[in-house]
């Protein structure tokens, strides 16, 4: 069965400071790729996405984030975290004989100033 | 702003009440799923309805049915509430791709739901 894994449960990062957050899945298929942010009392807001072509994608609020499929990685990062970055990230792989998105458990960000 | 709007943003009720979740996805989208959002399950995907047929299930409970009308909002309606049903419940929607469900959702703002 798919499933992702979010090793950080949570992260602090000073304000500036570059961000990385990790992420692993297991599919037997080629994978596609997300990933979410929750801001307290809010809903999934889609970052990115990797279906297929260049590993390094590009998402809004100036994040990326790179496929490495040796490595079954889909790490999400930014190089320089705004305060207003603070949320829950969320990892996903999208199941297609289900139809459905398999999410990861969620790393927290927290921004220090 | 996804698009997708949810209703009521906030519901409180008692246990054994039934309620109902309304969804209304993004202008043009065919699919609607249901996911649960807890402290403890994490976000679990729930059913997953395409053009108003259903499509999949997932972690969906016997207590908890939806359905998906002509018009293509949806409907989550959960009966018999427990402490535990108590969690966000959000729908997300996606259009099509080759005749095939987008892979890409857009989530709503979510319903919390807390049962008493």
């Amino acid at each position: 069965a798919q499933s992702v894994t979010q090793p950080d449960i949570h992260i602090t990062v000073s304000e500036g400071a570059s961000l990385e957050l990790r992420c692993n899945y297991s599919y037997g298929a080629t994978p596609y790729l997300f990933w979410y942010v929750q801001s307290p009392g809010q809903g999934l807001q889609l970052l990115l996405k990797y279906f297929s072509g260049d590993t390094l994608v590009q998402g809004i609020k100036g994040f990326e984030a790179e496929f490495k499929r040796s490595q079954s990685s889909f790490n999400l990062r930014k190089p320089s975290v705004h305060w207003s970055d603070a949320a829950e990230y969320f990892c996903a792989v999208y199941n297609t004989g289900f139809q459905k998105l398999v999410f990861g458990t969620g790393t927290r960000l927290l921004v220090s100033p | 702003d996804s698009g997708v709007t949810q209703t009521p943003k906030h519901l409180i009720t008692a246990t054994g009440q039934r309620v109902t979740l309304r969804c209304s996805p993004r202008s043009g989208d065919l699919s609607v799923y249901w996911y649960q959002q807890s402290l403890d399950q994490g976000l679990q995907f729930l059913i997953h309805y395409y053009n108003g047929e259903e499509r999949a299930k997932g972690n969906i409970l016997e207590r908890f049915s939806a359905q998906q009308f002509p018009d293509l909002h949806s409907e989550l309606n959960l009966s018999s509430l427990e402490l535990g049903d108590s969690a966000l419940y959000f729908c997300a929607s996606s259009g099509t791709s080759g005749g095939l469900p987008s892979y890409e959702q857009y989530f709503g703002p979510g319903t919390r739901l807390t049962v008493t």
